[in-house]
């Protein structure tokens, strides 16, 4: 049940775009697209912003994307606005009814 | 209102006991499969726990297994965690978190959790 790696940190001006990787392994990313994404406030519990790879929670704007490519899951933020900024962090299912979480990534809007 | 509350954190020595309650509300709680997240102080999440909708099946962490028990209560809407020998690396916030797969078939999972608590905060100390 090894961490799955994101960059510690990522940034972006308003307007643009972001992409934070989420790497994995073949037993978990790469074998599943069970992958979620989770956006934290500071002193609040995450909000689901992505799962199944793909799929956006209703109320979760259109801005947010997700993808995976072999062993790495990705979260697109385009149009980033000051409100983005938060920690995110990707959780993929690793089998055997486990999860694991990515370390976490800052996003900074500059 | 569509929520769960945690309680039952505080201090406790090393080697000592605790358990966490989470209580749900303003949904069909026997639907959904449930699970236990901690997050150390300035740290990231970490997965902990999960027991399935009708607490049949349960499963743990590494880290915790043979020293923490999930289980719930599907007629008082609530889940439990019962931690032993408490660790000062057991020190987080502890959050419940509901599986979003519920809401399209009971039991179903997709592995992602849509309803989260405010966390309650377990500190090991002596």
């Amino acid at each position: 049940q090894s961490a799955l790696t994101q960059p510690a940190s990522v940034s972006g001006s308003p307007g643009q775009s972001i992409t934070i990787p989420c790497t994995g392994t073949s037993s978990d990313v790469g074998s599943y697209n069970l992958v979620s994404w989770y956006q934290q406030n500071p002193g609040k519990a995450p909000k689901l912003m992505i799962y199944e790879v793909t799929k956006r929670p209703s109320g979760v704007s259109y801005r947010f994307s997700g993808s995976k490519s072999g062993n790495t899951a990705s979260l697109t933020i385009s149009g980033l606005q000051a409100e983005d900024e938060a920690d995110y962090y990707c959780c993929s299912y690793a089998g055997g009814s486990t999860l694991v979480f990515g370390g976490g990534t800052k996003l900074t809007v500059l | 209102q569509v929520q769960l509350v945690e309680s039952g954190g505080g201090v406790v020595q090393p080697g000592r006991s605790l358990r966490l309650s989470c209580a749900a509300s303003g949904f069909t709680f026997s639907r959904y499969t449930i699970h236990w997240v901690r997050q150390a102080p300035g740290k990231g999440l970490d997965w902990v726990a999960v027991v399935s909708y009708d607490g049949s099946h349960r499963n743990y962490a590494d880290s915790v297994k043979g020293r923490i028990t999930i289980s719930r209560d599907n007629s008082k809407n609530t889940l439990y965690l019962q931690m032993n020998s408490l660790r000062p690396e057991d020190t987080a916030v502890y959050y419940c978190a509901r599986d979003g797969g519920g809401t399209i078939l009971p039991g179903y999972q997709d592995y992602s959790f849509d309803l989260w608590g405010q966390g309650t905060l377990v500190t090991v100390s002596s």
